[in-house]
């Protein structure tokens, strides 16, 4: 799976849109961005995924760039309960093999009042 | 609606006392993983199977045990804990036929003393 380089940190008041940017520069053809999120020591949750065309689901978008090298999640309107840690994969989307998933550090994101 | 459901949430234990932790998932999907969270080291897959019947180990099987003879739960053994196996678990799956996504349970908290 290629790798992924995303900020150690973000914050974002209230209600305001928070965007995150990650980098994946060595993506090939055939991988997808997924982006995940842990809120505290809970179970990590998927938000969206998207191969080059932009994607919105209920839970944010996904933009990614032409190039494919990098994407920003945005979250529209962001609430006290989206603080966590979120993660950007690339992974790809027929997968047979032990489809263990391998985050990196994250971006831990707070959301301040 | 969809889920993957662990039981016990939480568990405090003494080292060598058999312990078993249910995974069950509703979502009809072949493939289940087990992995432990552990701060600085981030998720590591134990085991995981393919379909009923069809396991495999993962990154850190020594000490654990599954089995997989429905195709909803896959249970995750300690016959006799220890120490180092205090940790938070975590159950996911996903199905076999594309997207990718893992879905994961709400976690285990295990104390091993």
């Amino acid at each position: 799976d290629a790798k992924t380089t995303q900020p150690t940190s973000m914050d974002c008041a209230e209600g305001r849109a928070a965007n995150l940017p990650c980098n994946h520069s060595t993506i090939s053809g055939n991988e997808y961005v997924y982006w995940y999120r842990q809120i505290h020591s809970q179970g990590p949750q998927y938000i969206i995924h998207g191969l080059k065309n932009n994607e919105t689901n209920e839970m944010a978008s996904l933009i990614i760039t032409e190039d494919r090298k990098s994407s920003t999640l945005i979250l529209p309107h962001a609430t006290l309960r989206d603080t966590a840690v979120y993660y950007c994969i690339v992974r790809v989307l027929w997968e047979s093999s032990a489809s263990k998933i391998i985050f990196g550090s994250g971006t831990r994101l707070s959301i301040r009042p | 609606e969809a889920q993957v459901t662990q039981n016990p949430r939480y568990l405090i234990t003494v080292t060598g006392k058999k312990l078993t932790v249910t995974c069950s998932q509703n979502m009809n999907h072949e493939y289940m993983s087990w992995y432990r969270q552990d701060p600085g080291l981030g998720l590591r897959q134990i085991y995981y199977s393919m379909n009923v019947e069809v396991t495999d180990k993962g990154d850190v099987p020594e000490g654990y045990k599954v089995s997989r003879k429905e195709k909803r739960n896959f249970p995750l053994i300690l016959e006799s804990p220890s120490p180092n196996q205090t940790s938070l678990y975590f159950c996911a799956s996903r199905t076999r036929q594309g997207k990718n996504i893992q879905y994961f349970g709400a976690g285990t908290r295990l104390s091993v003393l």
